[in-house]
């Protein structure tokens, strides 16, 4: 089993949809999550990040975290063709020397105009 | 302003021919990783330094190597390349001090002929 799950798509919607990604875990140690974009070619961009449970909401986007479901989300909402990414979630179990970021596999996503 | 800052951003050696490729960051950060990403794939970890503890993960290939001579410089050397190791690197530096956003600059795209 992998320690990061994220269903890979591809994921096609509407403009101005509500779009919902997801990944679980299984590590309980995590506690640092991150949301990145990642355009064709490019490297990733960090879109979101959170410590431990809840939500954060910035602009257009909200990242959930539930770590009693080891469950994160990341919601786009008025989604635009330009939203039309990968988009990798990635989990972090606190800050040590040993600690290194795990990637979810990435969803792609597609906007439609 | 980029804070982490690959270069070049594209790059081609020959099948056998050592490459290096360059990671330089404006963050002063402690962490900085190496990640091979092949196409619609998860970036894959190579390594890690948290400052200049040096963090190989098993599966990497004693063809890859790494060096970290200061802070804010970070230098992957791949001594032979082979067609496998065609794939994008990405760079990414992390604080410490409670601030642990990862930032990735845009790559290096390695094609191997």
């Amino acid at each position: 089993q992998k320690e990061v799950e994220q269903d890979p798509g591809p994921l096609s919607v509407p403009e101005g949809a509500i779009v919902s990604l997801n990944c679980t875990y299984s590590n309980s140690a995590f506690q640092y999550f991150m949301w990145y974009r990642q355009y064709s070619r490019k490297g990733p961009e960090l879109l979101m990040y959170t410590y431990s449970s809840g939500n954060k909401e910035d602009g257009r986007f909200t990242a959930q975290v539930d770590k009693s479901s080891k469950y994160i989300s990341l919601f786009i909402r008025d989604s635009q063709p330009s939203d039309s990414a990968t988009y990798l979630c990635a989990m972090l179990p606190g800050y040590s020397s040993a600690s290194k970021i795990i990637f979810g596999s990435g969803t792609r996503l597609s906007i439609r105009p | 302003d980029a804070m982490v800052i690959q270069n070049p951003r594209y790059q081609v050696t020959q099948f056998g021919k050592p490459v290096t490729l360059s990671c330089s960051q404006t963050l002063n950060h402690n962490v900085m990783y190496w990640y091979q990403q092949k196409s619609s794939q998860a970036p894959k970890l190579l390594f890690h330094y948290y400052d200049k503890d040096f963090n190989n993960e098993a599966d990497t290939p004693d063809n890859f190597q790494s060096r970290r001579p200061n802070t804010s410089f970070c230098f992957l050397d791949i001594r032979s390349p082979g067609l496998g190791d065609a794939a994008m690197y990405l760079c990414a530096a992390q604080g410490g001090g409670g601030y642990t956003e990862a930032f990735f600059g845009q790559g290096t795209r390695l094609t191997v002929v």
